[in-house]
């Protein structure tokens, strides 16, 4: 049984362009989260996704836009890049709906240059 | 809404001794709370959780910890350390939306550093 993937697991960009990270949920998991974790911090929660729709959303920036597609699986894009917005970004996963359990990925680590 | 503070930001300990790392949340009516472990260069991995019952939760690799309302705390404890515990610590909180929704809030971590 799959656990939640993430790809690509790194990825180096440059100031002012643009990026798409993805996510697949666990088997059978309908909801997808996304948490950006900063270099010493705790993961902040970005946004949340469920039945294709954006359900809940972080203090973040317009520049943060994500995409749920029929088969659950997610992308988070980000705009205009800052180097600030290098993290690493987690996908999570839980079923029926935005529930209590949330199941992690592994991540993929941006690096802005 | 809800916030987590971790006291400590890095735990020091030898090997086989035992430790705690701390974790208060804000108060709030009902709670549901989680303690994450994290390995250099991977993702979260879940240790424990309480989401009702009994106050003392027990988990994965031989850690515990304990649930107090009074206290708004929930301690994570291992009553003997392995180097192989090296790692950051997250303790986290589930916080519903308006729309009833819910997201984690994570505290800002504990490292904790197993010395031989």
């Amino acid at each position: 049984d799959a656990g939640v993937t993430q790809s690509p697991t790194h990825l180096i960009k440059t100031r002012g362009q643009q990026v798409t990270l993805r996510c697949s949920p666990k088997s059978g998991h309908d909801t997808v989260s996304w948490y950006q974790q900063a270099l010493g911090q705790g993961p902040q929660f970005i946004f949340q996704y469920y039945e294709e729709e954006e359900r809940q959303r972080g203090n973040f920036p317009d520049r943060f836009s994500g995409h749920q597609f029929p088969n659950y699986s997610s992308e988070l894009n980000v705009n205009a890049l800052l180097l600030g917005d290098s993290a690493l970004y987690l996908c999570a996963s839980s079923l029926g709906g935005p529930q209590l359990l949330q199941y992690f990925g592994a991540g993929t680590r941006l690096s802005v240059l | 809404a809800q916030s987590v503070t971790q006291l400590d930001s890095q735990v020091p300990v030898f090997e086989e001794a035992p430790v705690e790392l701390r974790c208060n949340y804000s108060s709030s009516v009902s709670v549901y709370l989680f303690w994450y472990v994290q390995y250099p260069n991977q993702g979260l991995q879940l240790l424990l959780k309480y989401l009702s019952g009994s106050t003392l939760v027990k988990g994965i690799n031989g850690f515990e910890a304990e649930f107090n309302k009074s206290q708004t705390s929930f301690h994570l404890r291992k009553p003997s350390v392995h180097i192989s515990d090296t790692a950051e610590y997250f303790c986290a909180v589930s916080d519903v939306g308006t729309s009833g929704t819910y997201k984690y809030i994570f505290g800002t971590g504990t490292r904790l550093k197993v010395l031989a």
